[in-house]
This record gives structure tokens, C-alpha cells and sequence, in this order.
């Protein structure tokens, strides 16, 4: 089966401070994407930050990085300097492949991560 | 330009009524998707689209149908709603794969059903 483990139910961090949030998957596919998305209470899902799988490289967006482990399929986000904005649900996915390339996302239960002021 | 527009945005069904959440887009995106989204979970996949007359299954698509006649509107049909439908959906659409482009998949806001 297809599955994004997110062990991690809640996490807590003092405003500025930094946090990683964890996240495991198991894919038979070869080829795929690597997803953090956030969902504060408006409800909106918002993209953080993308990985793609064949890149060794790992992807950063401002205070936003990973920690892609390709052979342990795990994939961790790290937010730094903390901000009160960052409070929100955070969800993992990958993508499968659908018909004609379209892509399938395949979500994990989600992070709630509380900042502390 | 709205982006993914849904609608509505909250209903109440009562069981073994029918109704269709709305969904469009005016990115003029090929790819459109639905979700659902249960209490304390992530998304899952219910049905998605390639382009106009073109749909495929996802993870969870027992109890809906959907139909894409044009780019811009992909509805999501429930025929007899059971209280096991209640749920956040969501819509999402983008440009092409994500393989060409740096485009990733918008989001609309949500349409909150619940089924009594």
C-alpha cells in the first residue's frame, strides 16, 4: 500500500526557535514528488515546500528546508526562526501517477504545530 | 482571477438526499481534483480529471460521480449521502504535470457537508 506516516500528532516550538517535523512514506514508484503543505485554521492547504525525488539536492524556500533521505523514504521539514504565522496543520504527500501524468496525491495525518510566543 | 472557486461553502444533507458541490476554475488548468478531508486527517484522493470528458478513480471514489464537460467546472456529484460522506471536500486544479512545470496544485477553500 501507498502510505505517508507523519508520527509526530503535535509539536510545539518557542517563537524563533526551530522545529523539524517528520515524515515517512512507501512507495514502489521510482519517480515521484515530495510535498509539506500547510493548513492553518482558515482552511486553506497551503504548498510550503517541494521535493523531487530523482534531485539529491535538498530544497529550501526561505526558513523553510528538508532533510530528504531517498533510500530511508523519509522526508522531514525544518522551519527555522519560528514565527506566531507559522502555527498550522502541516501535512506530508507524495504523488502517484495518474492517467496522462496527472498527479495523485497521497497525504499523511497531518502535524499540528503550536508556537509559543 | 479567482483561482478554484467552491461551492457552497457549507450544507447539510439529510440521509439519501442528493446534491452536487461545485467546482471551477479560471487558470484555464487542464488537471482538476477533488478530496475529502475527515475530522483529524489528511486528504484523500476522490476523483480527478485530465481534461474535458476525461476522468479517472482515485483513492475513495464510492458514493460520488463526476462529469467534466468543459476546462472550467468539474463537479462532484453525491447521489445517496450517508453519514459516513460528512467531510471537508476540496478541489484543486493545475496547469499540466508537475514533471514540466514548477506549477503545483491550487487549492480552493473548502465546501463542509455534513449528512444527518
Amino acid at each position: 500500500a501507498q502510505t505517508v506516516t507523519q508520527s509526530q500528532p503535535e509539536m510545539s516550538v518557542q517563537e524563533a526557535e526551530t522545529v523539524t517535523l517528520s515524515c515517512t512514506y512507501d512507495t514502489s514508484e521510482s519517480d515521484y514528488y515530495l510535498f509539506w503543505y500547510k493548513q492553518p485554521p482558515s482552511r486553506q492547504m497551503i504548498l510550503v515546500i517541494r521535493q523531487e525525488a530523482y534531485k539529491q539536492q535538498n530544497a529550501t524556500e526561505n526558513r523553510f528546508s528538508v532533510n530528504f533521505q531517498k533510500a530511508a523514504k523519509s522526508f522531514s521539514l525544518k522551519i527555522s526562526d519560528s514565527q506566531l504565522g507559522d502555527a498550522a496543520m502541516y501535512f506530508c504527500a507524495y504523488s502517484l501517477l495518474g492517467i496522462q501524468g496527472a498527479q495523485k496525491l497521497v497525504f499523511g495525518q497531518g502535524t499540528r504545530l503550536t508556537i509559543n510566543p | 482571477n479567482a483561482g478554484v472557486t467552491q461551492t457552497p461553502k457549507f450544507r447539510i444533507l439529510k440521509i439519501g438526499q442528493s446534491m452536487t458541490l461545485q467546482c471551477a476554475q479560471d487558470m484555464n488548468h487542464n488537471y482538476m481534483y477533488w478530496y475529502r478531508q475527515d475530522p483529524g486527517m489528511g486528504l484523500k484522493l476522490i476523483y480527478y480529471s485530465v481534461g474535458a470528458g476525461i476522468t479517472d478513480k482515485g483513492e475513495v471514489p464510492n458514493g460520488y460521480n463526476v462529469s467534466r464537460s468543459t476546462t472550467e467546472d468539474f463537479p462532484l456529484r453525491l447521489e445517496l449521502a450517508a453519514p459516513s460522506q460528512t467531510s471537508v471536500y476540496f478541489c484543486a486544479s493545475s496547469y499540466s504535470r508537475l514533471a514540466d512545470s514548477n506549477q503545483p496544485q491550487h487549492f480552493g477553500d473548502g465546501t463542509r457537508l455534513s449528512i444527518l
